[in-house]
Parts: structure tokens; C-alpha cells; sequence
């Protein structure tokens, strides 16, 4: 079975823009989540996604936002962004029968310069 | 509320030493999940093992062992033998059932250094 895949692998912008990252999840798992990894404060989760539905948030402002497609293909988006929002994105997916383990992708790496 | 911390944050060590990371957790669940998971320079966390609360069973996987004890809330990481290749940053992370244990609360982190 192929992993989770995400593009872009890596993207620079600048202050004002916004971006979207994709996730591919693993064939046959209907959630996603997305984490956020700074060096400043770790790996923090943002949003999970399953079957198009959020289920759960995390503490991030609304600029943060994502979705899931009918395939469970996932994209988030960060408008307006900011210096701080300079990070590594990584992608989750899992099976979700209820305690199913995350597999995790190789995470976008976003520069907002 | 639930927390992770893992206060070790870098431990170097020359291949074929023992070395355990630690990691202790908070959490008001009675039904949680814990998790060991490596991150290499790529950046793919790279999932190791998955303990869920009523199993306190220790786990050998080949050169890697964990101890989960209730009693202290810790769940350890033992790599015995170190390679060059275990170099990476080693993450202890906390899933609960009141939020469907889809959310995982990761602690700081453990940068794992071997040398040849």
C-alpha cells in the first residue's frame, strides 16, 4: 500500500498570501489530520477530517481552515499568513474504527517570507 | 488536562550503547492510547508502537523495548544496541477517547544522537 502522500513537498510565500496543501491519504482510511511543527512549539494538531466532516479542532485561528473531498483526499488552506506561520505540515491518515493508529506523510514545508 | 513531556531533550551515545528515553503523562481519561513515534532529518514521523491503557504489558520489538507503568505514568523507550541509524528525534505522544483518539497530544521530543 502507497503512503500518505502530500504536496506541494515544499513552498515559499510571502506575508498576505494564502496557501492550500493537499494530503493524499492511505487507500481505504476516511480520516485525515493535520498537524503543525515549529521548532518554537512543537507538533501541535490543527484540525481532523472524516468523511468531509470536521471532527475535531485545535487551537489555531480561523485563518486555519481544511476540508476532506468524497475520495478522503484532504486540503488545508492558511490565509493571510504570517512570519509564524513559517512550519512544517504533516498530514495524518487512519482507518478510524476508533483507536487506530495515525500514519503520518512526509509533511509540507512551508517559508513565508 | 493532557500533557506529554518528555524532559530529555538531546542524549548522545556511542553505537552500541543502551539508552531508554523517557516520557511521562497526564491525562484525566481512563481510556487513552500512548505512542512512540521516530522522526528522521526527512521530517516523516515514522510510527514505532501503540499502547493502550488497560495493557500494561511490556513490548520487545527487536533492539527496541517499552515500559508502560500506571502507576508512575510513564512510558519508556529503551534501544539496546544503538546504530548510527537510530539517530533521529523520538516523539511520546497521548490520544483520549473524549476526543475520539484522533487528536494526539505530542511531548517536545528527544533528539537521539549515536555516534559510530
Amino acid at each position: 500500500k502507497a503512503g500518505v502522500t502530500q504536496t506541494p513537498r515544499y513552498l515559499i510565500k510571502t506575508r498576505g498570501q494564502q496557501v492550500t496543501l493537499s494530503c493524499s491519504p492511505i487507500s481505504g482510511h476516511r480520516s485525515v489530520s493535520w498537524y503543525q511543527q515549529t521548532p518554537g512549539q512543537g507538533l501541535q494538531f490543527l484540525f481532523e477530517y472524516f468523511s468531509e466532516t470536521q471532527r475535531n479542532k485545535g487551537n489555531f485561528p480561523g485563518r486555519f481552515s481544511g476540508r476532506q473531498f468524497s475520495n478522503s483526499r484532504s486540503e488545508m488552506n492558511v490565509s493571510t499568513l504570517e512570519l509564524g506561520d513559517s512550519a512544517l505540515y504533516l498530514c495524518a491518515s487512519s482507518s478510524n474504527r476508533g483507536q487506530e493508529t495515525q500514519y503520518f506523510g512526509p509533511g509540507t514545508r512551508l517559508l513565508v517570507l | 488536562a493532557q500533557k506529554v513531556t518528555q524532559a530529555q531533550t538531546e542524549i548522545s551515545v556511542v553505537e552500541k550503547e543502551d539508552v531508554t528515553l523517557d516520557c511521562v503523562y497526564e491525562t484525566r481519561d481512563t481510556t487513552y492510547y500512548l505512542f512512540w513515534y521516530k522522526q528522521p532529518p526527512s521530517g516523516e514521523l515514522v510510527f514505532l508502537i501503540r499502547r493502550n491503557s488497560f495493557d500494561e504489558q511490556n513490548e520487545i520489538s527487536g533492539r527496541y523495548s517499552w515500559n508502560f507503568q500506571k502507576s508512575t505514568s510513564s512510558f519508556n523507550f529503551t534501544i539496546t544496541a544503538s546504530q548510527v541509524v537510530d539517530s533521529a528525534v523520538y516523539f511520546c505522544a497521548l490520544s483520549e477517547a473524549r476526543t475520539g483518539f484522533q487528536k494526539l497530544v505530542f511531548g517536545t521530543g528527544t533528539r537521539l544522537l549515536v555516534s559510530p
